[in-house]
């Protein structure tokens, strides 16, 4: 089936730089893919949709200037967590179709 | 997007047959009810979607009232590794402008015990 591979796994970086993180749709080509964070013991909140070729759209309340992202090609979603700080540590989930990546866990340290 | 309810928790028995309720009374007709669980640390795994007919795959089963308002995913025969937080969710489908565009709510965190 569908596969959507995520990279890193986890990472921890220092506050104040930035992190970036792969979505890679594997078998499929995906115009639009989504970006979810997750803080601990809570559900999953959709953040932003990727769409390739143009511009983000961000949900409500989410940093357009913060969580940047970049959907260069149809496999490929990046975001980048810019000036990390430690309230931004959360387990950051992407998705394509109806399938999910295996998330990345960020600690800000 | 339509909202779903389901109960905080449930428990079931090793070996037995598992059934997660989902209400949403509010479905569209042209929306789908999808079924992830997630592990601990893990990204939401599919299971299984339907949008009018019962569905089964070598997962689950999916049972869908005829006025699509509810509906129960039905493990036949839980394992220990079935413990996960499950949810139902009701999206559009393929080939819609809002595929793959989900909305989470709370889940049901299933436990299997021995």
């Amino acid at each position: 089936g569908a596969v959507v591979s995520q990279h890193p796994s986890w990472v921890i970086c220092k506050s104040g730089t930035s992190v970036k993180i792969e979505c890679r749709s594997l078998d499929f080509q995906a115009t639009t893919m989504f970006w979810y964070r997750q803080f601990p013991k809570q559900s999953l909140m959709l953040m932003a949709t990727s769409n390739e070729g143009s511009k983000a759209t961000y949900e409500q309340g989410v940093e357009k200037d913060k969580f940047l992202i970049n959907h260069a090609s149809l496999t490929l979603s990046t975001l980048t967590v810019t000036s990390a700080h430690p309230e931004d540590s959360s387990f950051y989930i992407c998705s394509a179709r109806a399938f999910f990546g295996q998330g990345t866990r960020l600690t800000v340290v | 997007d339509a909202k779903t309810t389901q109960p905080t928790s449930m428990d079931c028995a090793e070996g037995r047959a598992a059934n997660l309720p989902c209400n949403h009374s509010t479905i569209s007709g042209n929306e789908y009810v999808y079924w992830y669980r997630q592990i601990h640390s893990q990204g939401p795994q599919y299971i299984i979607h339907g949008l009018k007919n019962n569905e089964t795959n070598e997962m689950a089963s999916l049972i869908i009232t005829e006025d699509r308002k509810s509906s129960t995913l039905i493990l036949p025969h839980a394992t220990l590794r079935d413990t996960a937080v499950y949810y139902c969710i009701v999206g559009g489908g393929a080939g819609g402008t809002s595929y793959g565009k989900l909305t989470f709510g709370q889940g049901t965190i299933l436990t299997v015990h021995p």
